[in-house]
């Protein structure tokens, strides 16, 4: 089975701290994401990877940068958190084209619920 | 660009019924695929149900089935037989053709619809 692991469950932080969620994949897939959940709003995507040190803006990048140095592993950075940046972050991965399958799945991690006070 | 509408934020149903969840989408494109995942209260998200646009069989895995109306641009969820291990927030999903240039997809969730398992 495929394994999407978010280094914390919940977070609590003050504004103005840097933050980094870390999320770690076991699959070997080529693409990350990271999306923002917020009630009545869905998820939205901040950044994708799709290899290596690629990345890519979502619909929500303002606030946020990424780092994968790593295939497996794919971090979200929070320079100076904001109290609206307060939400649950979800990480997903797959795999692209015919490798990842025709409906090329996502794979979510367990999230992490992040409180900027 | 392409949206996906969910217009009911929360559902009940009694247990043993049939619910049925509504989404609908807005696109140009010919090719694309469209998901329902669950995600249960905190617990990560699961895929449920997929079905391939060009497919104008509904897609079903055991209790869980859907209506895919492409012209009407409709893709809505049927649990039969709900149990209470069904309660969780469901989203739709929709997955664009693919970027050429990136070689990438592009993936549109809905709002969420949360549904409630009575006893």
């Amino acid at each position: 089975d495929v394994k999407v692991t978010q280094s914390s469950r919940y977070l609590v932080k003050r504004t103005g701290e840097k933050v980094f969620l870390e999320c770690v994949q076991d699959m070997d897939h080529e693409n990350m994401f990271w999306y923002r959940q917020d009630p009545g709003l869905g998820l939205r995507l901040i950044y994708f990877s799709y290899d290596v040190k690629m990345k890519e803006k979502g619909d929500i990048p303002e606030g946020y940068s990424v780092s994968r140095e790593k295939k497996e592993r794919f971090s979200l950075i929070l320079e100076s958190a904001s109290t609206n940046q307060t939400s649950m972050y979800l990480c997903a991965s797959n795999s692209p084209g015919l490798a990842g399958g025709p409906a090329n799945i996502q794979y979510f991690g367990a999230g992490t619920r992040l409180s900027v006070l | 660009a392409q949206t996906v509408t969910q217009s009911q934020p929360e559902m009940s149903v009694q247990e043993a019924e049939t619910v049925t969840l509504s989404c609908t989408y807005d696109t140009s494109e010919s090719d694309y695929y469209l998901f329902w995942y669950k995600q249960p209260p905190s617990r990560q998200m699961i895929l449920v149900i997929r079905q391939e646009a060009y497919k104008q069989q509904n897609a079903t895995e055991n209790r869980f089935s859907v209506n895919f109306q492409k012209a009407a641009k409709s893709f809505s969820l049927k649990i039969s037989d709900s149990q209470l291990g069904d309660a969780a927030m469901y989203f739709c999903a929709y997955r664009s053709a693919l970027n050429r240039f990136s070689g990438t997809y592009k993936y549109i969730f809905g709002t969420g619809t949360r549904l409630k398992v009575l006893a």
